[in-house]
């Protein structure tokens, strides 16, 4: 069964970069169906996708966080990460991974999710 | 891109129906079949309940269903049980390789 488990940091200091790391686990992410993505959910508003990456690289990024969204990946250790830079207490929200199945354009499934906090 | 619009709650009792809407536009809900449908309860991973609009992983029970007119989206749960009660978000393909998402209901079974 697959999983996908989110970690790092869960405060970041106002003007600095918000590092995450998903790891899959029960499959692998080298797979060319599939990508890999980040989505955040800010307190009382929408969900909000951030960006996807395939086992080779591609990315796709939400056009309003496009300048300061990188997502990489590392198969070799099953991984894939995000950086968002320049963090305000906007960017304070939980922050999930999931698989990102591009043929049926759906999210599953989804890592427990790991809540960032932006504070000084 | 505009947010899909979800009313914060809804509620039926057991064996109850209910209709949940997600409401977009024609360049996202309306413009492709490809809207989800998630279940999230409290401190766990949002659980895919449908896909394209209309299908069902395995796994989910057929009380769980989805259905689409123009710009808004459906979720029907059928024989409401008690551990139906969880927030619901809808997410539709948005065109230009993005995705949006809905703000959320919050399903309470009475």
């Amino acid at each position: 069964q697959l999983q996908l488990q989110e970690s790092g940091p869960g405060l970041v200091k106002p003007s600095e970069t918000l590092s995450l790391t998903c790891t899959v686990s029960g499959g692998s992410i080298s797979s060319s169906t599939y990508y890999w993505g980040w989505i955040r959910q800010p307190p009382g508003k929408e969900m909000e996708w951030i960006g996807s990456i395939s086992y080779s690289g591609s990315t796709y990024y939400n056009p309003s966080l496009k300048s300061r969204v990188t997502i990489s990946v590392e198969t070799s250790k099953n991984q894939f990460s995000l950086k968002l830079s320049s963090v305000t207490a906007a960017d304070t929200t939980v922050y999930y991974c999931a698989r990102h199945d591009r043929w049926q354009q759906t999210f599953d499934p989804w890592g427990q999710g790991t809540l960032v906090t932006v504070s000084s | 891109q505009s947010a899909l619009t979800q009313p914060p709650s809804a509620s039926g009792s057991p064996g109850q129906s209910v209709t949940i809407s997600c409401t977009g536009t024609s360049s996202d809900v309306g413009g492709y079949n490809y809207v989800s449908w998630f279940q999230q309860h409290p401190g766990k991973a949002p659980k895919l309940m449908i896909y394209v609009v209309t299908k069902r992983p395995s796994g989910v029970p057929d009380r769980f269903s989805g259905s689409k007119s123009g710009n808004t989206a459906s979720l029907t749960v059928s024989g409401l049980q008690a551990e139906d009660e969880a927030e619901y978000y809808c997410s539709s393909y948005a065109g230009s390789n993005n995705w949006v998402f809905g703000g959320g209901t919050k399903l309470t079974v009475l």
